[in-house]
């Protein structure tokens, strides 16, 4: 058991529409990266958010945004779904001044008709 | 940038097979290694990780030795088993920086 879910486990939502993936990040953890998984490809990094602020960010459009709240959970929104947006969405926590490993949650799949 | 290139699957093995899954990789610093694998309809789990050059990381009867005069970071197992099905990703993380890198995975498939 990683400690790490996400919610909900799987999603259809209609091209155009607003989504948003929720994370809880395991006990004792202040970091949240959150990944795209296309079908059959490797993950690809969204963003990261420590200790509430936006800590990195891949080669995403600003429609992708993110929020972690007090207690290291975080959100990732996407609006004006595409959908090329169809995905699996997966956070990952990790204690990131230590660079230790990150710990995957279950993720989320998106589909986008 | 850094990138991470693996074998191309799907692989296909019978039980109790030798299983080799290539990776290497390409990186302006000196990155940590890791192997992850995802079981069908599941995140990531990761499998194992080296940190600095010569090291061999091991798990589950799995091991990859850093090698960095080859820039690799090879999957071995001396003998799989059926659970073993599944895909498995190579990834490396820049000290310091914020994300993984990842390959394009590697679906393995074993045979009773």
């Amino acid at each position: 058991e990683t400690g790490v879910t996400q919610s909900p486990t799987h999603l259809i939502k209609t091209r155009g529409q607003q989504v948003t993936l929720r994370c809880s990040s395991q006990s004792g953890h202040n970091t949240v990266s959150w990944y795209q998984q296309a079908l059959g490809q490797g993950p690809q990094f969204i963003f990261q958010y420590y200790r509430e602020e936006e800590n990195g960010r891949g080669n995403f459009p600003p429609r992708f945004s993110g929020l972690q709240f007090p207690n290291y959970s975080s959100e990732l929104n996407v609006n004006a779904l595409e959908l090329d947006d169809s995905a699996l969405y997966l956070c990952a926590s990790s204690l990131e001044r230590e660079n230790t490993e990150a710990f995957f949650g279950q993720g989320t799949r998106l589909t986008v008709v | 940038g850094n990138s991470v290139t693996q074998m191309e699957g799907p692989v296909t093995l019978s039980e109790e097979a030798f299983l080799t899954i290539n990776c290497t990789y390409t990186a302006t610093g000196y990155p940590s290694l890791f192997w992850y694998v995802q079981y069908p309809g599941e995140g990531l789990q990761l499998l194992l990780k080296a940190t600095k050059a010569d090291d061999k990381g091991s798990n589950k009867g799995f091991e990859a030795t850093y090698r960095k005069e080859t820039t690799s970071f090879h999957l071995e197992k001396g003998s799989v088993q059926v659970s073993d099905s599944a895909v498995y990703f190579c990834a490396l993380k820049d000290w310091g920086a914020q994300k993984l890198v990842f390959g394009q995975g590697t679906r393995l498939t074993i045979n009773p």
